[in-house]
């Protein structure tokens, strides 16, 4: 079955801790995203990436790093920088590879709360 | 500069009523439109999309969507909401380098 997995569904982090959100797809996809969600304010692009070993900072980057070691591995590291990470993140994929933007498929989320 | 704006933040419809959500995008180009529904706690799922031709979009779970160029609109609709249908809709348009940008969403509650 393809699609796109985040593991943990639910984080807890003490203020001052990094914690490394997981994003896994099987859909062949060249493109990656994370975006951050908090209620009324929609999807915020945090990072994204085309191809491997390749990202571009999104709209909120700051405090937050990823890596693209592997086409179907995007994981994404909230750092103590980030000042206010009690969100829900979201990860998605795309084909990529064209000069427009193709669907977007998303996974399941991850909570993260600080304590 | 593109954008979505999505100008309802809630709508509430009895369960059998018909639904439209408006969605109003801004771009150069032609847009390739998207809708996505999430359920609390749950990640966003595709419903229809809009890349060319025909104007009127068939989706998933009787949605449907009609692309209108002059009005830089691309609403979505359903003839008869159901109690299921209750959940965030988001709007999304898709950009040239794989870019996109979507709306803030709008909350659906349904009243039996």
């Amino acid at each position: 079955d393809g699609g796109i997995t985040q593991s943990p569904k639910y984080l807890f982090r003490k203020e001052g801790q990094n914690v490394t959100l997981s994003c896994e797809q099987n859909l062949n996809h060249d493109a990656m995203y994370w975006y951050r969600q908090d209620p009324g304010q929609g999807l915020r692009l945090i990072y994204y990436s085309q191809i491997v070993n390749d990202f571009q900072k999104g709209d909120i980057a700051e405090g937050y790093s990823v890596s693209r070691e592997k086409k179907e591995s995007f994981p994404l590291t909230v750092t103590s920088a980030q000042k206010n990470p009690t969100a829900f993140y979201l990860c998605a994929s795309s084909t990529g590879g064209s000069a427009r933007a193709d669907t977007q498929y998303f996974g399941p989320g991850t909570r993260l709360t600080v304590l | 500069a593109q954008s979505v704006t999505q100008p309802d933040i809630h709508i509430t419809v009895s369960e059998g009523a018909s639904l439209e959500l408006r969605c109003n995008y801004s771009y150069g180009a032609t847009p390739y439109l998207f809708w996505y529904v999430q359920s609390p706690g749950q990640g966003l799922q595709l419903l229809l999309k809009y890349f060319s031709g025909d104007t009127l979009v068939q989706g998933i779970k009787g949605f449907e969507a009609e692309f209108k160029r002059s009005q830089s609109s691309f609403n979505l609709r359903k003839p008869s909401v159901h109690w299921s249908d209750a959940a965030e809709y988001f709007c999304a348009v898709g950009s040239t380098g794989n870019q996109f940008y979507f709306g803030t969403g709008t909350s659906l509650t349904v009243i039996p």
